[in-house]
């Protein structure tokens, strides 16, 4: 398998833009997370779907962010207006959902895309 | 103050050494512990994860929760200079899958 797909793998953009991120999870996979990672912050869970269902949200910083999961291979994180402290490096991740019989923790087993830097000017 | 703290180093130690990585947190609700490693401009990567109190041995490295304390570690034995990354701890409380992590402790292991 080709792993967790982001693209851009870097994006450039002035301030009040609308920028899109994208994220193919592994296939077969159940969970899809979005981060965001900040020296200042760490990195910070933004999203999670399960099964292309949103689940918790909190994490998305205001309703400038948005994220969709239309179907079980593709995701977006769209930000609109952004602003030069959106700046930072963006994740995707996918998991396996909890397996009777084995793997029940399965979803722990994130695996993580190579991210997206996003600048922000 | 955070939910999850860690010391973000850097953490300088020469080749062989052992290597002890910490995070402290604060939510008695966390049930479920990981720790990921993260080369530079990469994304992070499981290392290892533990459901309960007490320790789990992979090889050279063992992650150690301590509930009583919130405080949980990795301890990376016979460090060598391909260990030399970003440590982040991960937590979870249980019926959720919304994870708090630490900010990070970067590690160099000097041959």
């Amino acid at each position: 398998d080709a792993g967790v797909i982001q693209s851009p793998r870097h994006e450039v953009t002035e301030m009040g833009q609308e920028v899109t991120l994208r994220c193919k999870p592994i296939s077969g996979h159940d969970y899809l997370f979005w981060y965001r990672q900040t020296m200042m912050r760490g990195l910070e869970l933004l999203i999670y779907f399960n099964n292309n269902v949103p689940i918790d949200d909190s994490g998305m910083p205001e309703d400038r962010f948005s994220a969709k999961m239309p179907n079980a291979s593709f995701s977006t994180l769209k930000i609109q207006p952004s602003e030069p402290r959106d700046s930072a490096v963006y994740f995707c991740a996918s998991s396996l959902a909890p397996r009777v019989g084995g793997g029940l923790h399965s979803t722990d087993t994130q695996y993580f895309g190579p991210g997206t830097r996003l600048t922000v000017l | 103050q955070k939910e999850v703290e860690q010391d973000p180093g850097p953490l300088s130690v020469p080749e062989g050494a052992i290597v002890s990585l910490n995070c402290t947190y604060s939510n008695s609700a966390f049930q479920y512990f990981m720790w990921y490693r993260q080369y530079s401009r990469k994304g992070p990567e499981l290392l290892m994860y533990t459901y309960s109190s007490g320790n789990k041995e992979d090889g050279r490295f063992t992650a150690q929760v301590d509930k009583s304390s919130k405080y949980i570690s990795l301890f990376i034995r016979d460090s060598q200079p391909s260990d030399s990354a970003t440590y982040l701890c991960a937590m979870r409380a249980s019926g959720t899958y919304k994870y708090i992590f630490g900010t990070g402790t970067r590690l160099k292991v000097l041959a």
